[in-house]
Order: C-alpha cells, then sequence, then structure tokens
C-alpha cells in the first residue's frame, strides 16, 4: 500500500514569518509530485507539479523542493500572510499506474 | 476560460438509493479525475477517464461506477447508497494524466440518510 504523509497537521504562524511542511512518499515508481492549495469553501488550487530530482519551483512566496531518491518533499511560505492560511495538500504520482495518492495535508492559520 | 463544473452542488438521497454526480472540463481537457473527500480522510482517487476509457481506478466498491462521453464531459454513479458515502465528491480534469496541473470543480456535497 503506497502511503504520503504530510507533516505537521496543522500549525499557526504570525504574519510575516516564514514556514515549511514536509511531504514524504515512496522513493520507488515515482512519476510526479503535486502540490496543492485548498481554501475553505473554494476548490483545491494547483501549486506546483514536480517530476524531477532536485527540482525547485517557485511561485511568488511559495517555493518547493524535490528529493525523489529520499522521498521527501519540502514546502516553503516566506513571510507568510492570513491569505495564505489553507490547507496544503500534496499528491504522489506513481509510475505505471499513475494514480494520484493524496497525503492528508498541513493545515496553516496565519495570524494578523 | 471557464472553469470544472460540477452538477448538482448539494444532494440529500437515502440508503439504497442510487446518485448520478455529472462533471464537466476545462474546454481541451481530456482526462477527468474523481476524488471522494470525507472527514479526517484524504482525497480517496475514485477513478480517471481519458477519452471516454477508464484509465485508473482506485480501491472503491463496484457500487462506484463511472463513464466520459465524446465531448469529456463525465459521469459518475452509485448504485445502494450507504450511509458511509456521504461525502464531497470532487472532480480534477487536466490535459494529461499524471504530469499536468489538475483543476478541480466545486465539487458536489452527497449527504446520505
Amino acid at each position: 500500500i503506497l502511503n504520503v504523509e504530510q507533516s505537521p497537521q496543522s500549525l499557526h504562524v504570525q504574519e510575516g514569518d516564514s514556514t515549511n511542511f514536509t511531504c514524504s512518499f515512496p522513493s520507488s515508481n515515482f512519476y510526479a509530485l503535486h502540490w496543492y492549495r485548498w481554501e475553505t469553501a473554494k476548490s483545491p488550487e494547483a501549486l506546483f507539479v514536480m517530476t524531477l530530482n532536485g527540482d525547485e519551483k517557485k511561485k511568488g512566496r511559495i517555493s518547493a523542493t524535490l528529493n525523489t531518491k529520499e522521498g521527501y518533499s519540502y514546502l516553503y511560505i516566506k513571510g507568510s500572510q492570513p491569505e495564505d492560511s489553507a490547507t496544503y495538500l500534496c499528491a504522489f504520482v506513481s509510475s505505471g499506474t499513475y494514480k494520484y495518492i493524496f497525503g492528508t495535508g498541513t493545515r496553516l492559520k496565519v495570524l494578523a | 476560460k471557464a472553469g470544472v463544473t460540477q452538477t448538482p452542488r448539494y444532494l440529500i438521497k437515502t440508503r439504497g438509493q442510487q446518485v448520478t454526480l455529472s462533471c464537466s472540463p476545462i474546454s481541451g481537457h481530456r482526462s477527468v479525475s474523481w476524488y471522494q473527500q470525507t472527514p479526517g480522510q484524504g482525497l480517496q482517487f475514485l477513478f480517471e477517464y481519458f477519452s471516454e476509457t477508464q484509465r485508473n481506478k482506485g480501491n472503491f466498491p463496484g457500487r462506484f461506477s463511472g463513464r466520459q462521453f465524446s465531448n469529456s464531459r463525465s459521469e459518475m454513479n452509485v448504485s445502494t447508497l450507504e450511509l458511509g458515502d456521504s461525502a464531497l465528491y470532487l472532480c480534477a480534469s487536466s490535459l494529461r494524466q499524471g504530469v499536468d496541473e489538475q483543476y478541480f470543480g466545486p465539487g458536489t456535497r452527497l449527504t446520505v440518510t
């Protein structure tokens, strides 16, 4: 059974703080790793799709890194803002089956 | 361009009934995936369709089925509803499965009583 784990489950940070979360996934049969942001009452929104070991992607204050050999990805938010409050999900896509396996997410609350 | 649409948005059914949910993908997207989200669980993959063919299926009982039409619109059917089927059902479309961003619809909230 393929398992994708995210940590921490939730965290509260002050506005302006930088923070990061972890997504752990199987180190074999890797095809792609997706990150999504899911705000309350909205649909999940794609942040990054990462496919190569060592990949680093950035969108504004949010960036992500990927290590496929050890099976983890980090998501960083620099200078957190209240509008960053959301659940951040990662999804592992396995080669061969191309099924998406989602983690249970990290719920971020940024306090003003 | 128009986003992914799902109908209906809310649905209340009783145990034993069946239900059909609909998803219209972004124009040009041929891959449509369905997910179930229940409290305490992450998004659980149901199935994925591409060009009218089911390419992937998650670990759900045969009561869950789907199909995709030639215009890429997809339907999901759940027969003999159980209380545990109460969930948010999301569909997502993408150009290709796996390496392209998925765009999610607003979801259908199904309540089974």
